[in-house]
């Protein structure tokens, strides 16, 4: 079975700091594994996704994630916060062999402060 | 933007009464999903379906039905509303989920029983 923890409910940072969002998955087979954003009363947005190949992912907007197969992690960052970045920002998890779900986190809140 | 439509946008229903909300495709994907969004609980899996007639169970789906007689439509029927149901609802898409491809998401339906 496939599961996602996000590790923080809440994270602030000030404009033009690093922001780093944790997420570790569980996943019994290889994951595909993606990173969606949401602004107030929107849907989400794909932000990056990682299926095969290269392990750091370059997303839309500057942030990147890498994939860690030894720590079960695809941790999310971006160089230097915007304002605009402040969002809710979910981890999901799906997987090959015929698995057709996508589970995840329960989500990070990022304030940006000026 | 994906082809996806949900309505209504709002609705405020009373206890026990039946709900229907509705989720209209335009990119012909194959699977459908049904999720609810609580805080501190990201979005949660009711239902999804893989093809015309074809669905199954996600985490959360005691109290809600589902169907989808054509390709372009998924609805949720929430049988007998009750106050645990208040919630946001989405609605995704997706082609080839256990390919890596990944989901599309609508502006979500704000549900709310009173």
């Amino acid at each position: 079975a496939q599961s996602v923890t996000q590790l923080g409910s809440h994270v602030s940072v000030s404009e033009g700091a690093l922001v780093l969002l944790r997420c570790n998955y569980s996943s019994s087979v290889p994951p595909y594994l993606f990173w969606y954003v949401q602004y107030p009363n929107q849907g989400l947005q794909l932000l990056l996704k990682y299926t095969t190949g290269a392990t750091l992912v370059k997303g839309i907007n500057g942030f990147e994630a890498e994939f860690k197969k030894s720590e079960t992690s695809f941790h999310l960052t971006k160089p230097s916060a915007h304002m605009s970045d402040a969002a809710e920002y979910f981890c999901a998890v799906g997987a090959t062999g015929g698995y057709n779900k996508l589970i995840f986190g329960a989500g990070t809140r990022l304030a940006v402060h000026p | 933007d994906a082809g996806i439509t949900q309505s209504p946008r709002h609705k405020v229903t009373e206890t026990g009464t039946p709900v229907t909300l509705r989720c209209h495709q335009t990119e012909n994907h194959r699977y459908m999903y049904w999720y609810r969004q609580d805080p501190g609980h990201g979005l949660r899996l009711i239902h999804y379906s893989y093809g015309v007639k074809d669905t199954d169970k996600g985490e959360v789906s005691d109290g809600y039905s589902v169907s989808r007689s054509k390709t372009e439509d998924f609805l949720l029927t929430l049988e007998s509303a009750t106050s645990s149901q208040t919630s946001v609802y989405f609605c995704a898409i997706s082609e080839s989920p256990s390919s890596g491809t990944e989901a599309f998401f609508g502006q979500g339906t704000r549900l709310t029983v009173v």
